[in-house]
């Protein structure tokens, strides 16, 4: 069983639609959870960064995190063309800060494709 | 924000030839890394660096090699490309604050 499931779509939504994209892990030692957005032929991007449990807003986009169940999410509002792209869930058991000797070992999910129609 | 950059963004090898894939960076931070990507699939970490002459190996095992002789580069090199070498390889670099890791545009190698 992998430590990080994604759905990998794709998913299709009209634009102005309401996306929800989600992962689910089981290593409960998980904390630090992101969102990375990549675009065809490009690196990811990250979009979000949480810890532990609770909602994160930023502009039309919104993470949130249930720790009890295991289970993260990226809520899109008003989606735009312009987010068809490629949404990937990370996550860490350990704070990945200045100075600290752990890796940057961010378990990735396998991504969601999106699309956006107009 | 910061600038990382790879070279090349696309090649297509034959079988049997050496490549070195190029990672650069430009605001002097100590930790870099090297992930594969296979199409549809996740990100799996091959190799990262925590500064000069710091390489260690990731999570999957990986045939290529790395180096980190001056802070702003870390190359991968592959000694004999292989078909099952083809894969997208991107290279990050991992910041103070948070701690998130900013990718470059990745290097996409076709192994014929």
């Amino acid at each position: 069983q992998k430590e990080v499931e994604q759905d990998p779509g794709p998913l299709s939504v009209p634009e102005g639609a309401i996306v929800s994209l989600n992962c689910t892990y089981s290593n409960s030692a998980f904390q630090y959870f992101m969102w990375y957005r990549q675009y065809s032929r490009k690196g990811p991007e990250l979009l979000m960064y949480t810890y532990s449990s609770g909602n994160k807003e930023d502009g039309r986009f919104t993470a949130q995190v249930d720790k009890s169940s295991k289970y993260i999410s990226l809520f899109i509002r008003d989606s735009q063309p312009s987010d068809s792209a490629t949404y990937l869930c990370a996550m860490s058991a350990i704070r990945i800060g200045r100075g600290s000797s752990n890796t940057g070992k961010l378990i990735f999910g396998q991504g969601t494709t999106l699309q956006v129609k107009p | 924000e910061a600038d990382i950059y790879q070279t090349p963004r696309y090649l297509v090898i034959g079988t049997g030839k050496k490549i070195t894939l190029e990672c650069s960076q430009t605001m002097g931070h100590d930790k870099m890394y090297w992930y594969q990507q296979d199409p549809g699939m996740e990100l799996h970490l091959i190799h990262y660096s925590y500064g000069v002459n710091s390489t260690e190996k990731g999570d999957l095992s990986s045939e290529s090699t790395v180096s980190r002789i001056r802070t702003e580069h870390f190359p991968l090199t592959l000694e004999s490309a292989r078909p099952s070498h083809t894969s997208q390889y991107l290279c990050a670099i991992q910041t103070g604050g948070t701690g998130e890791l900013f990718f470059g545009e990745g290097s996409r190698l076709t192994v014929l």
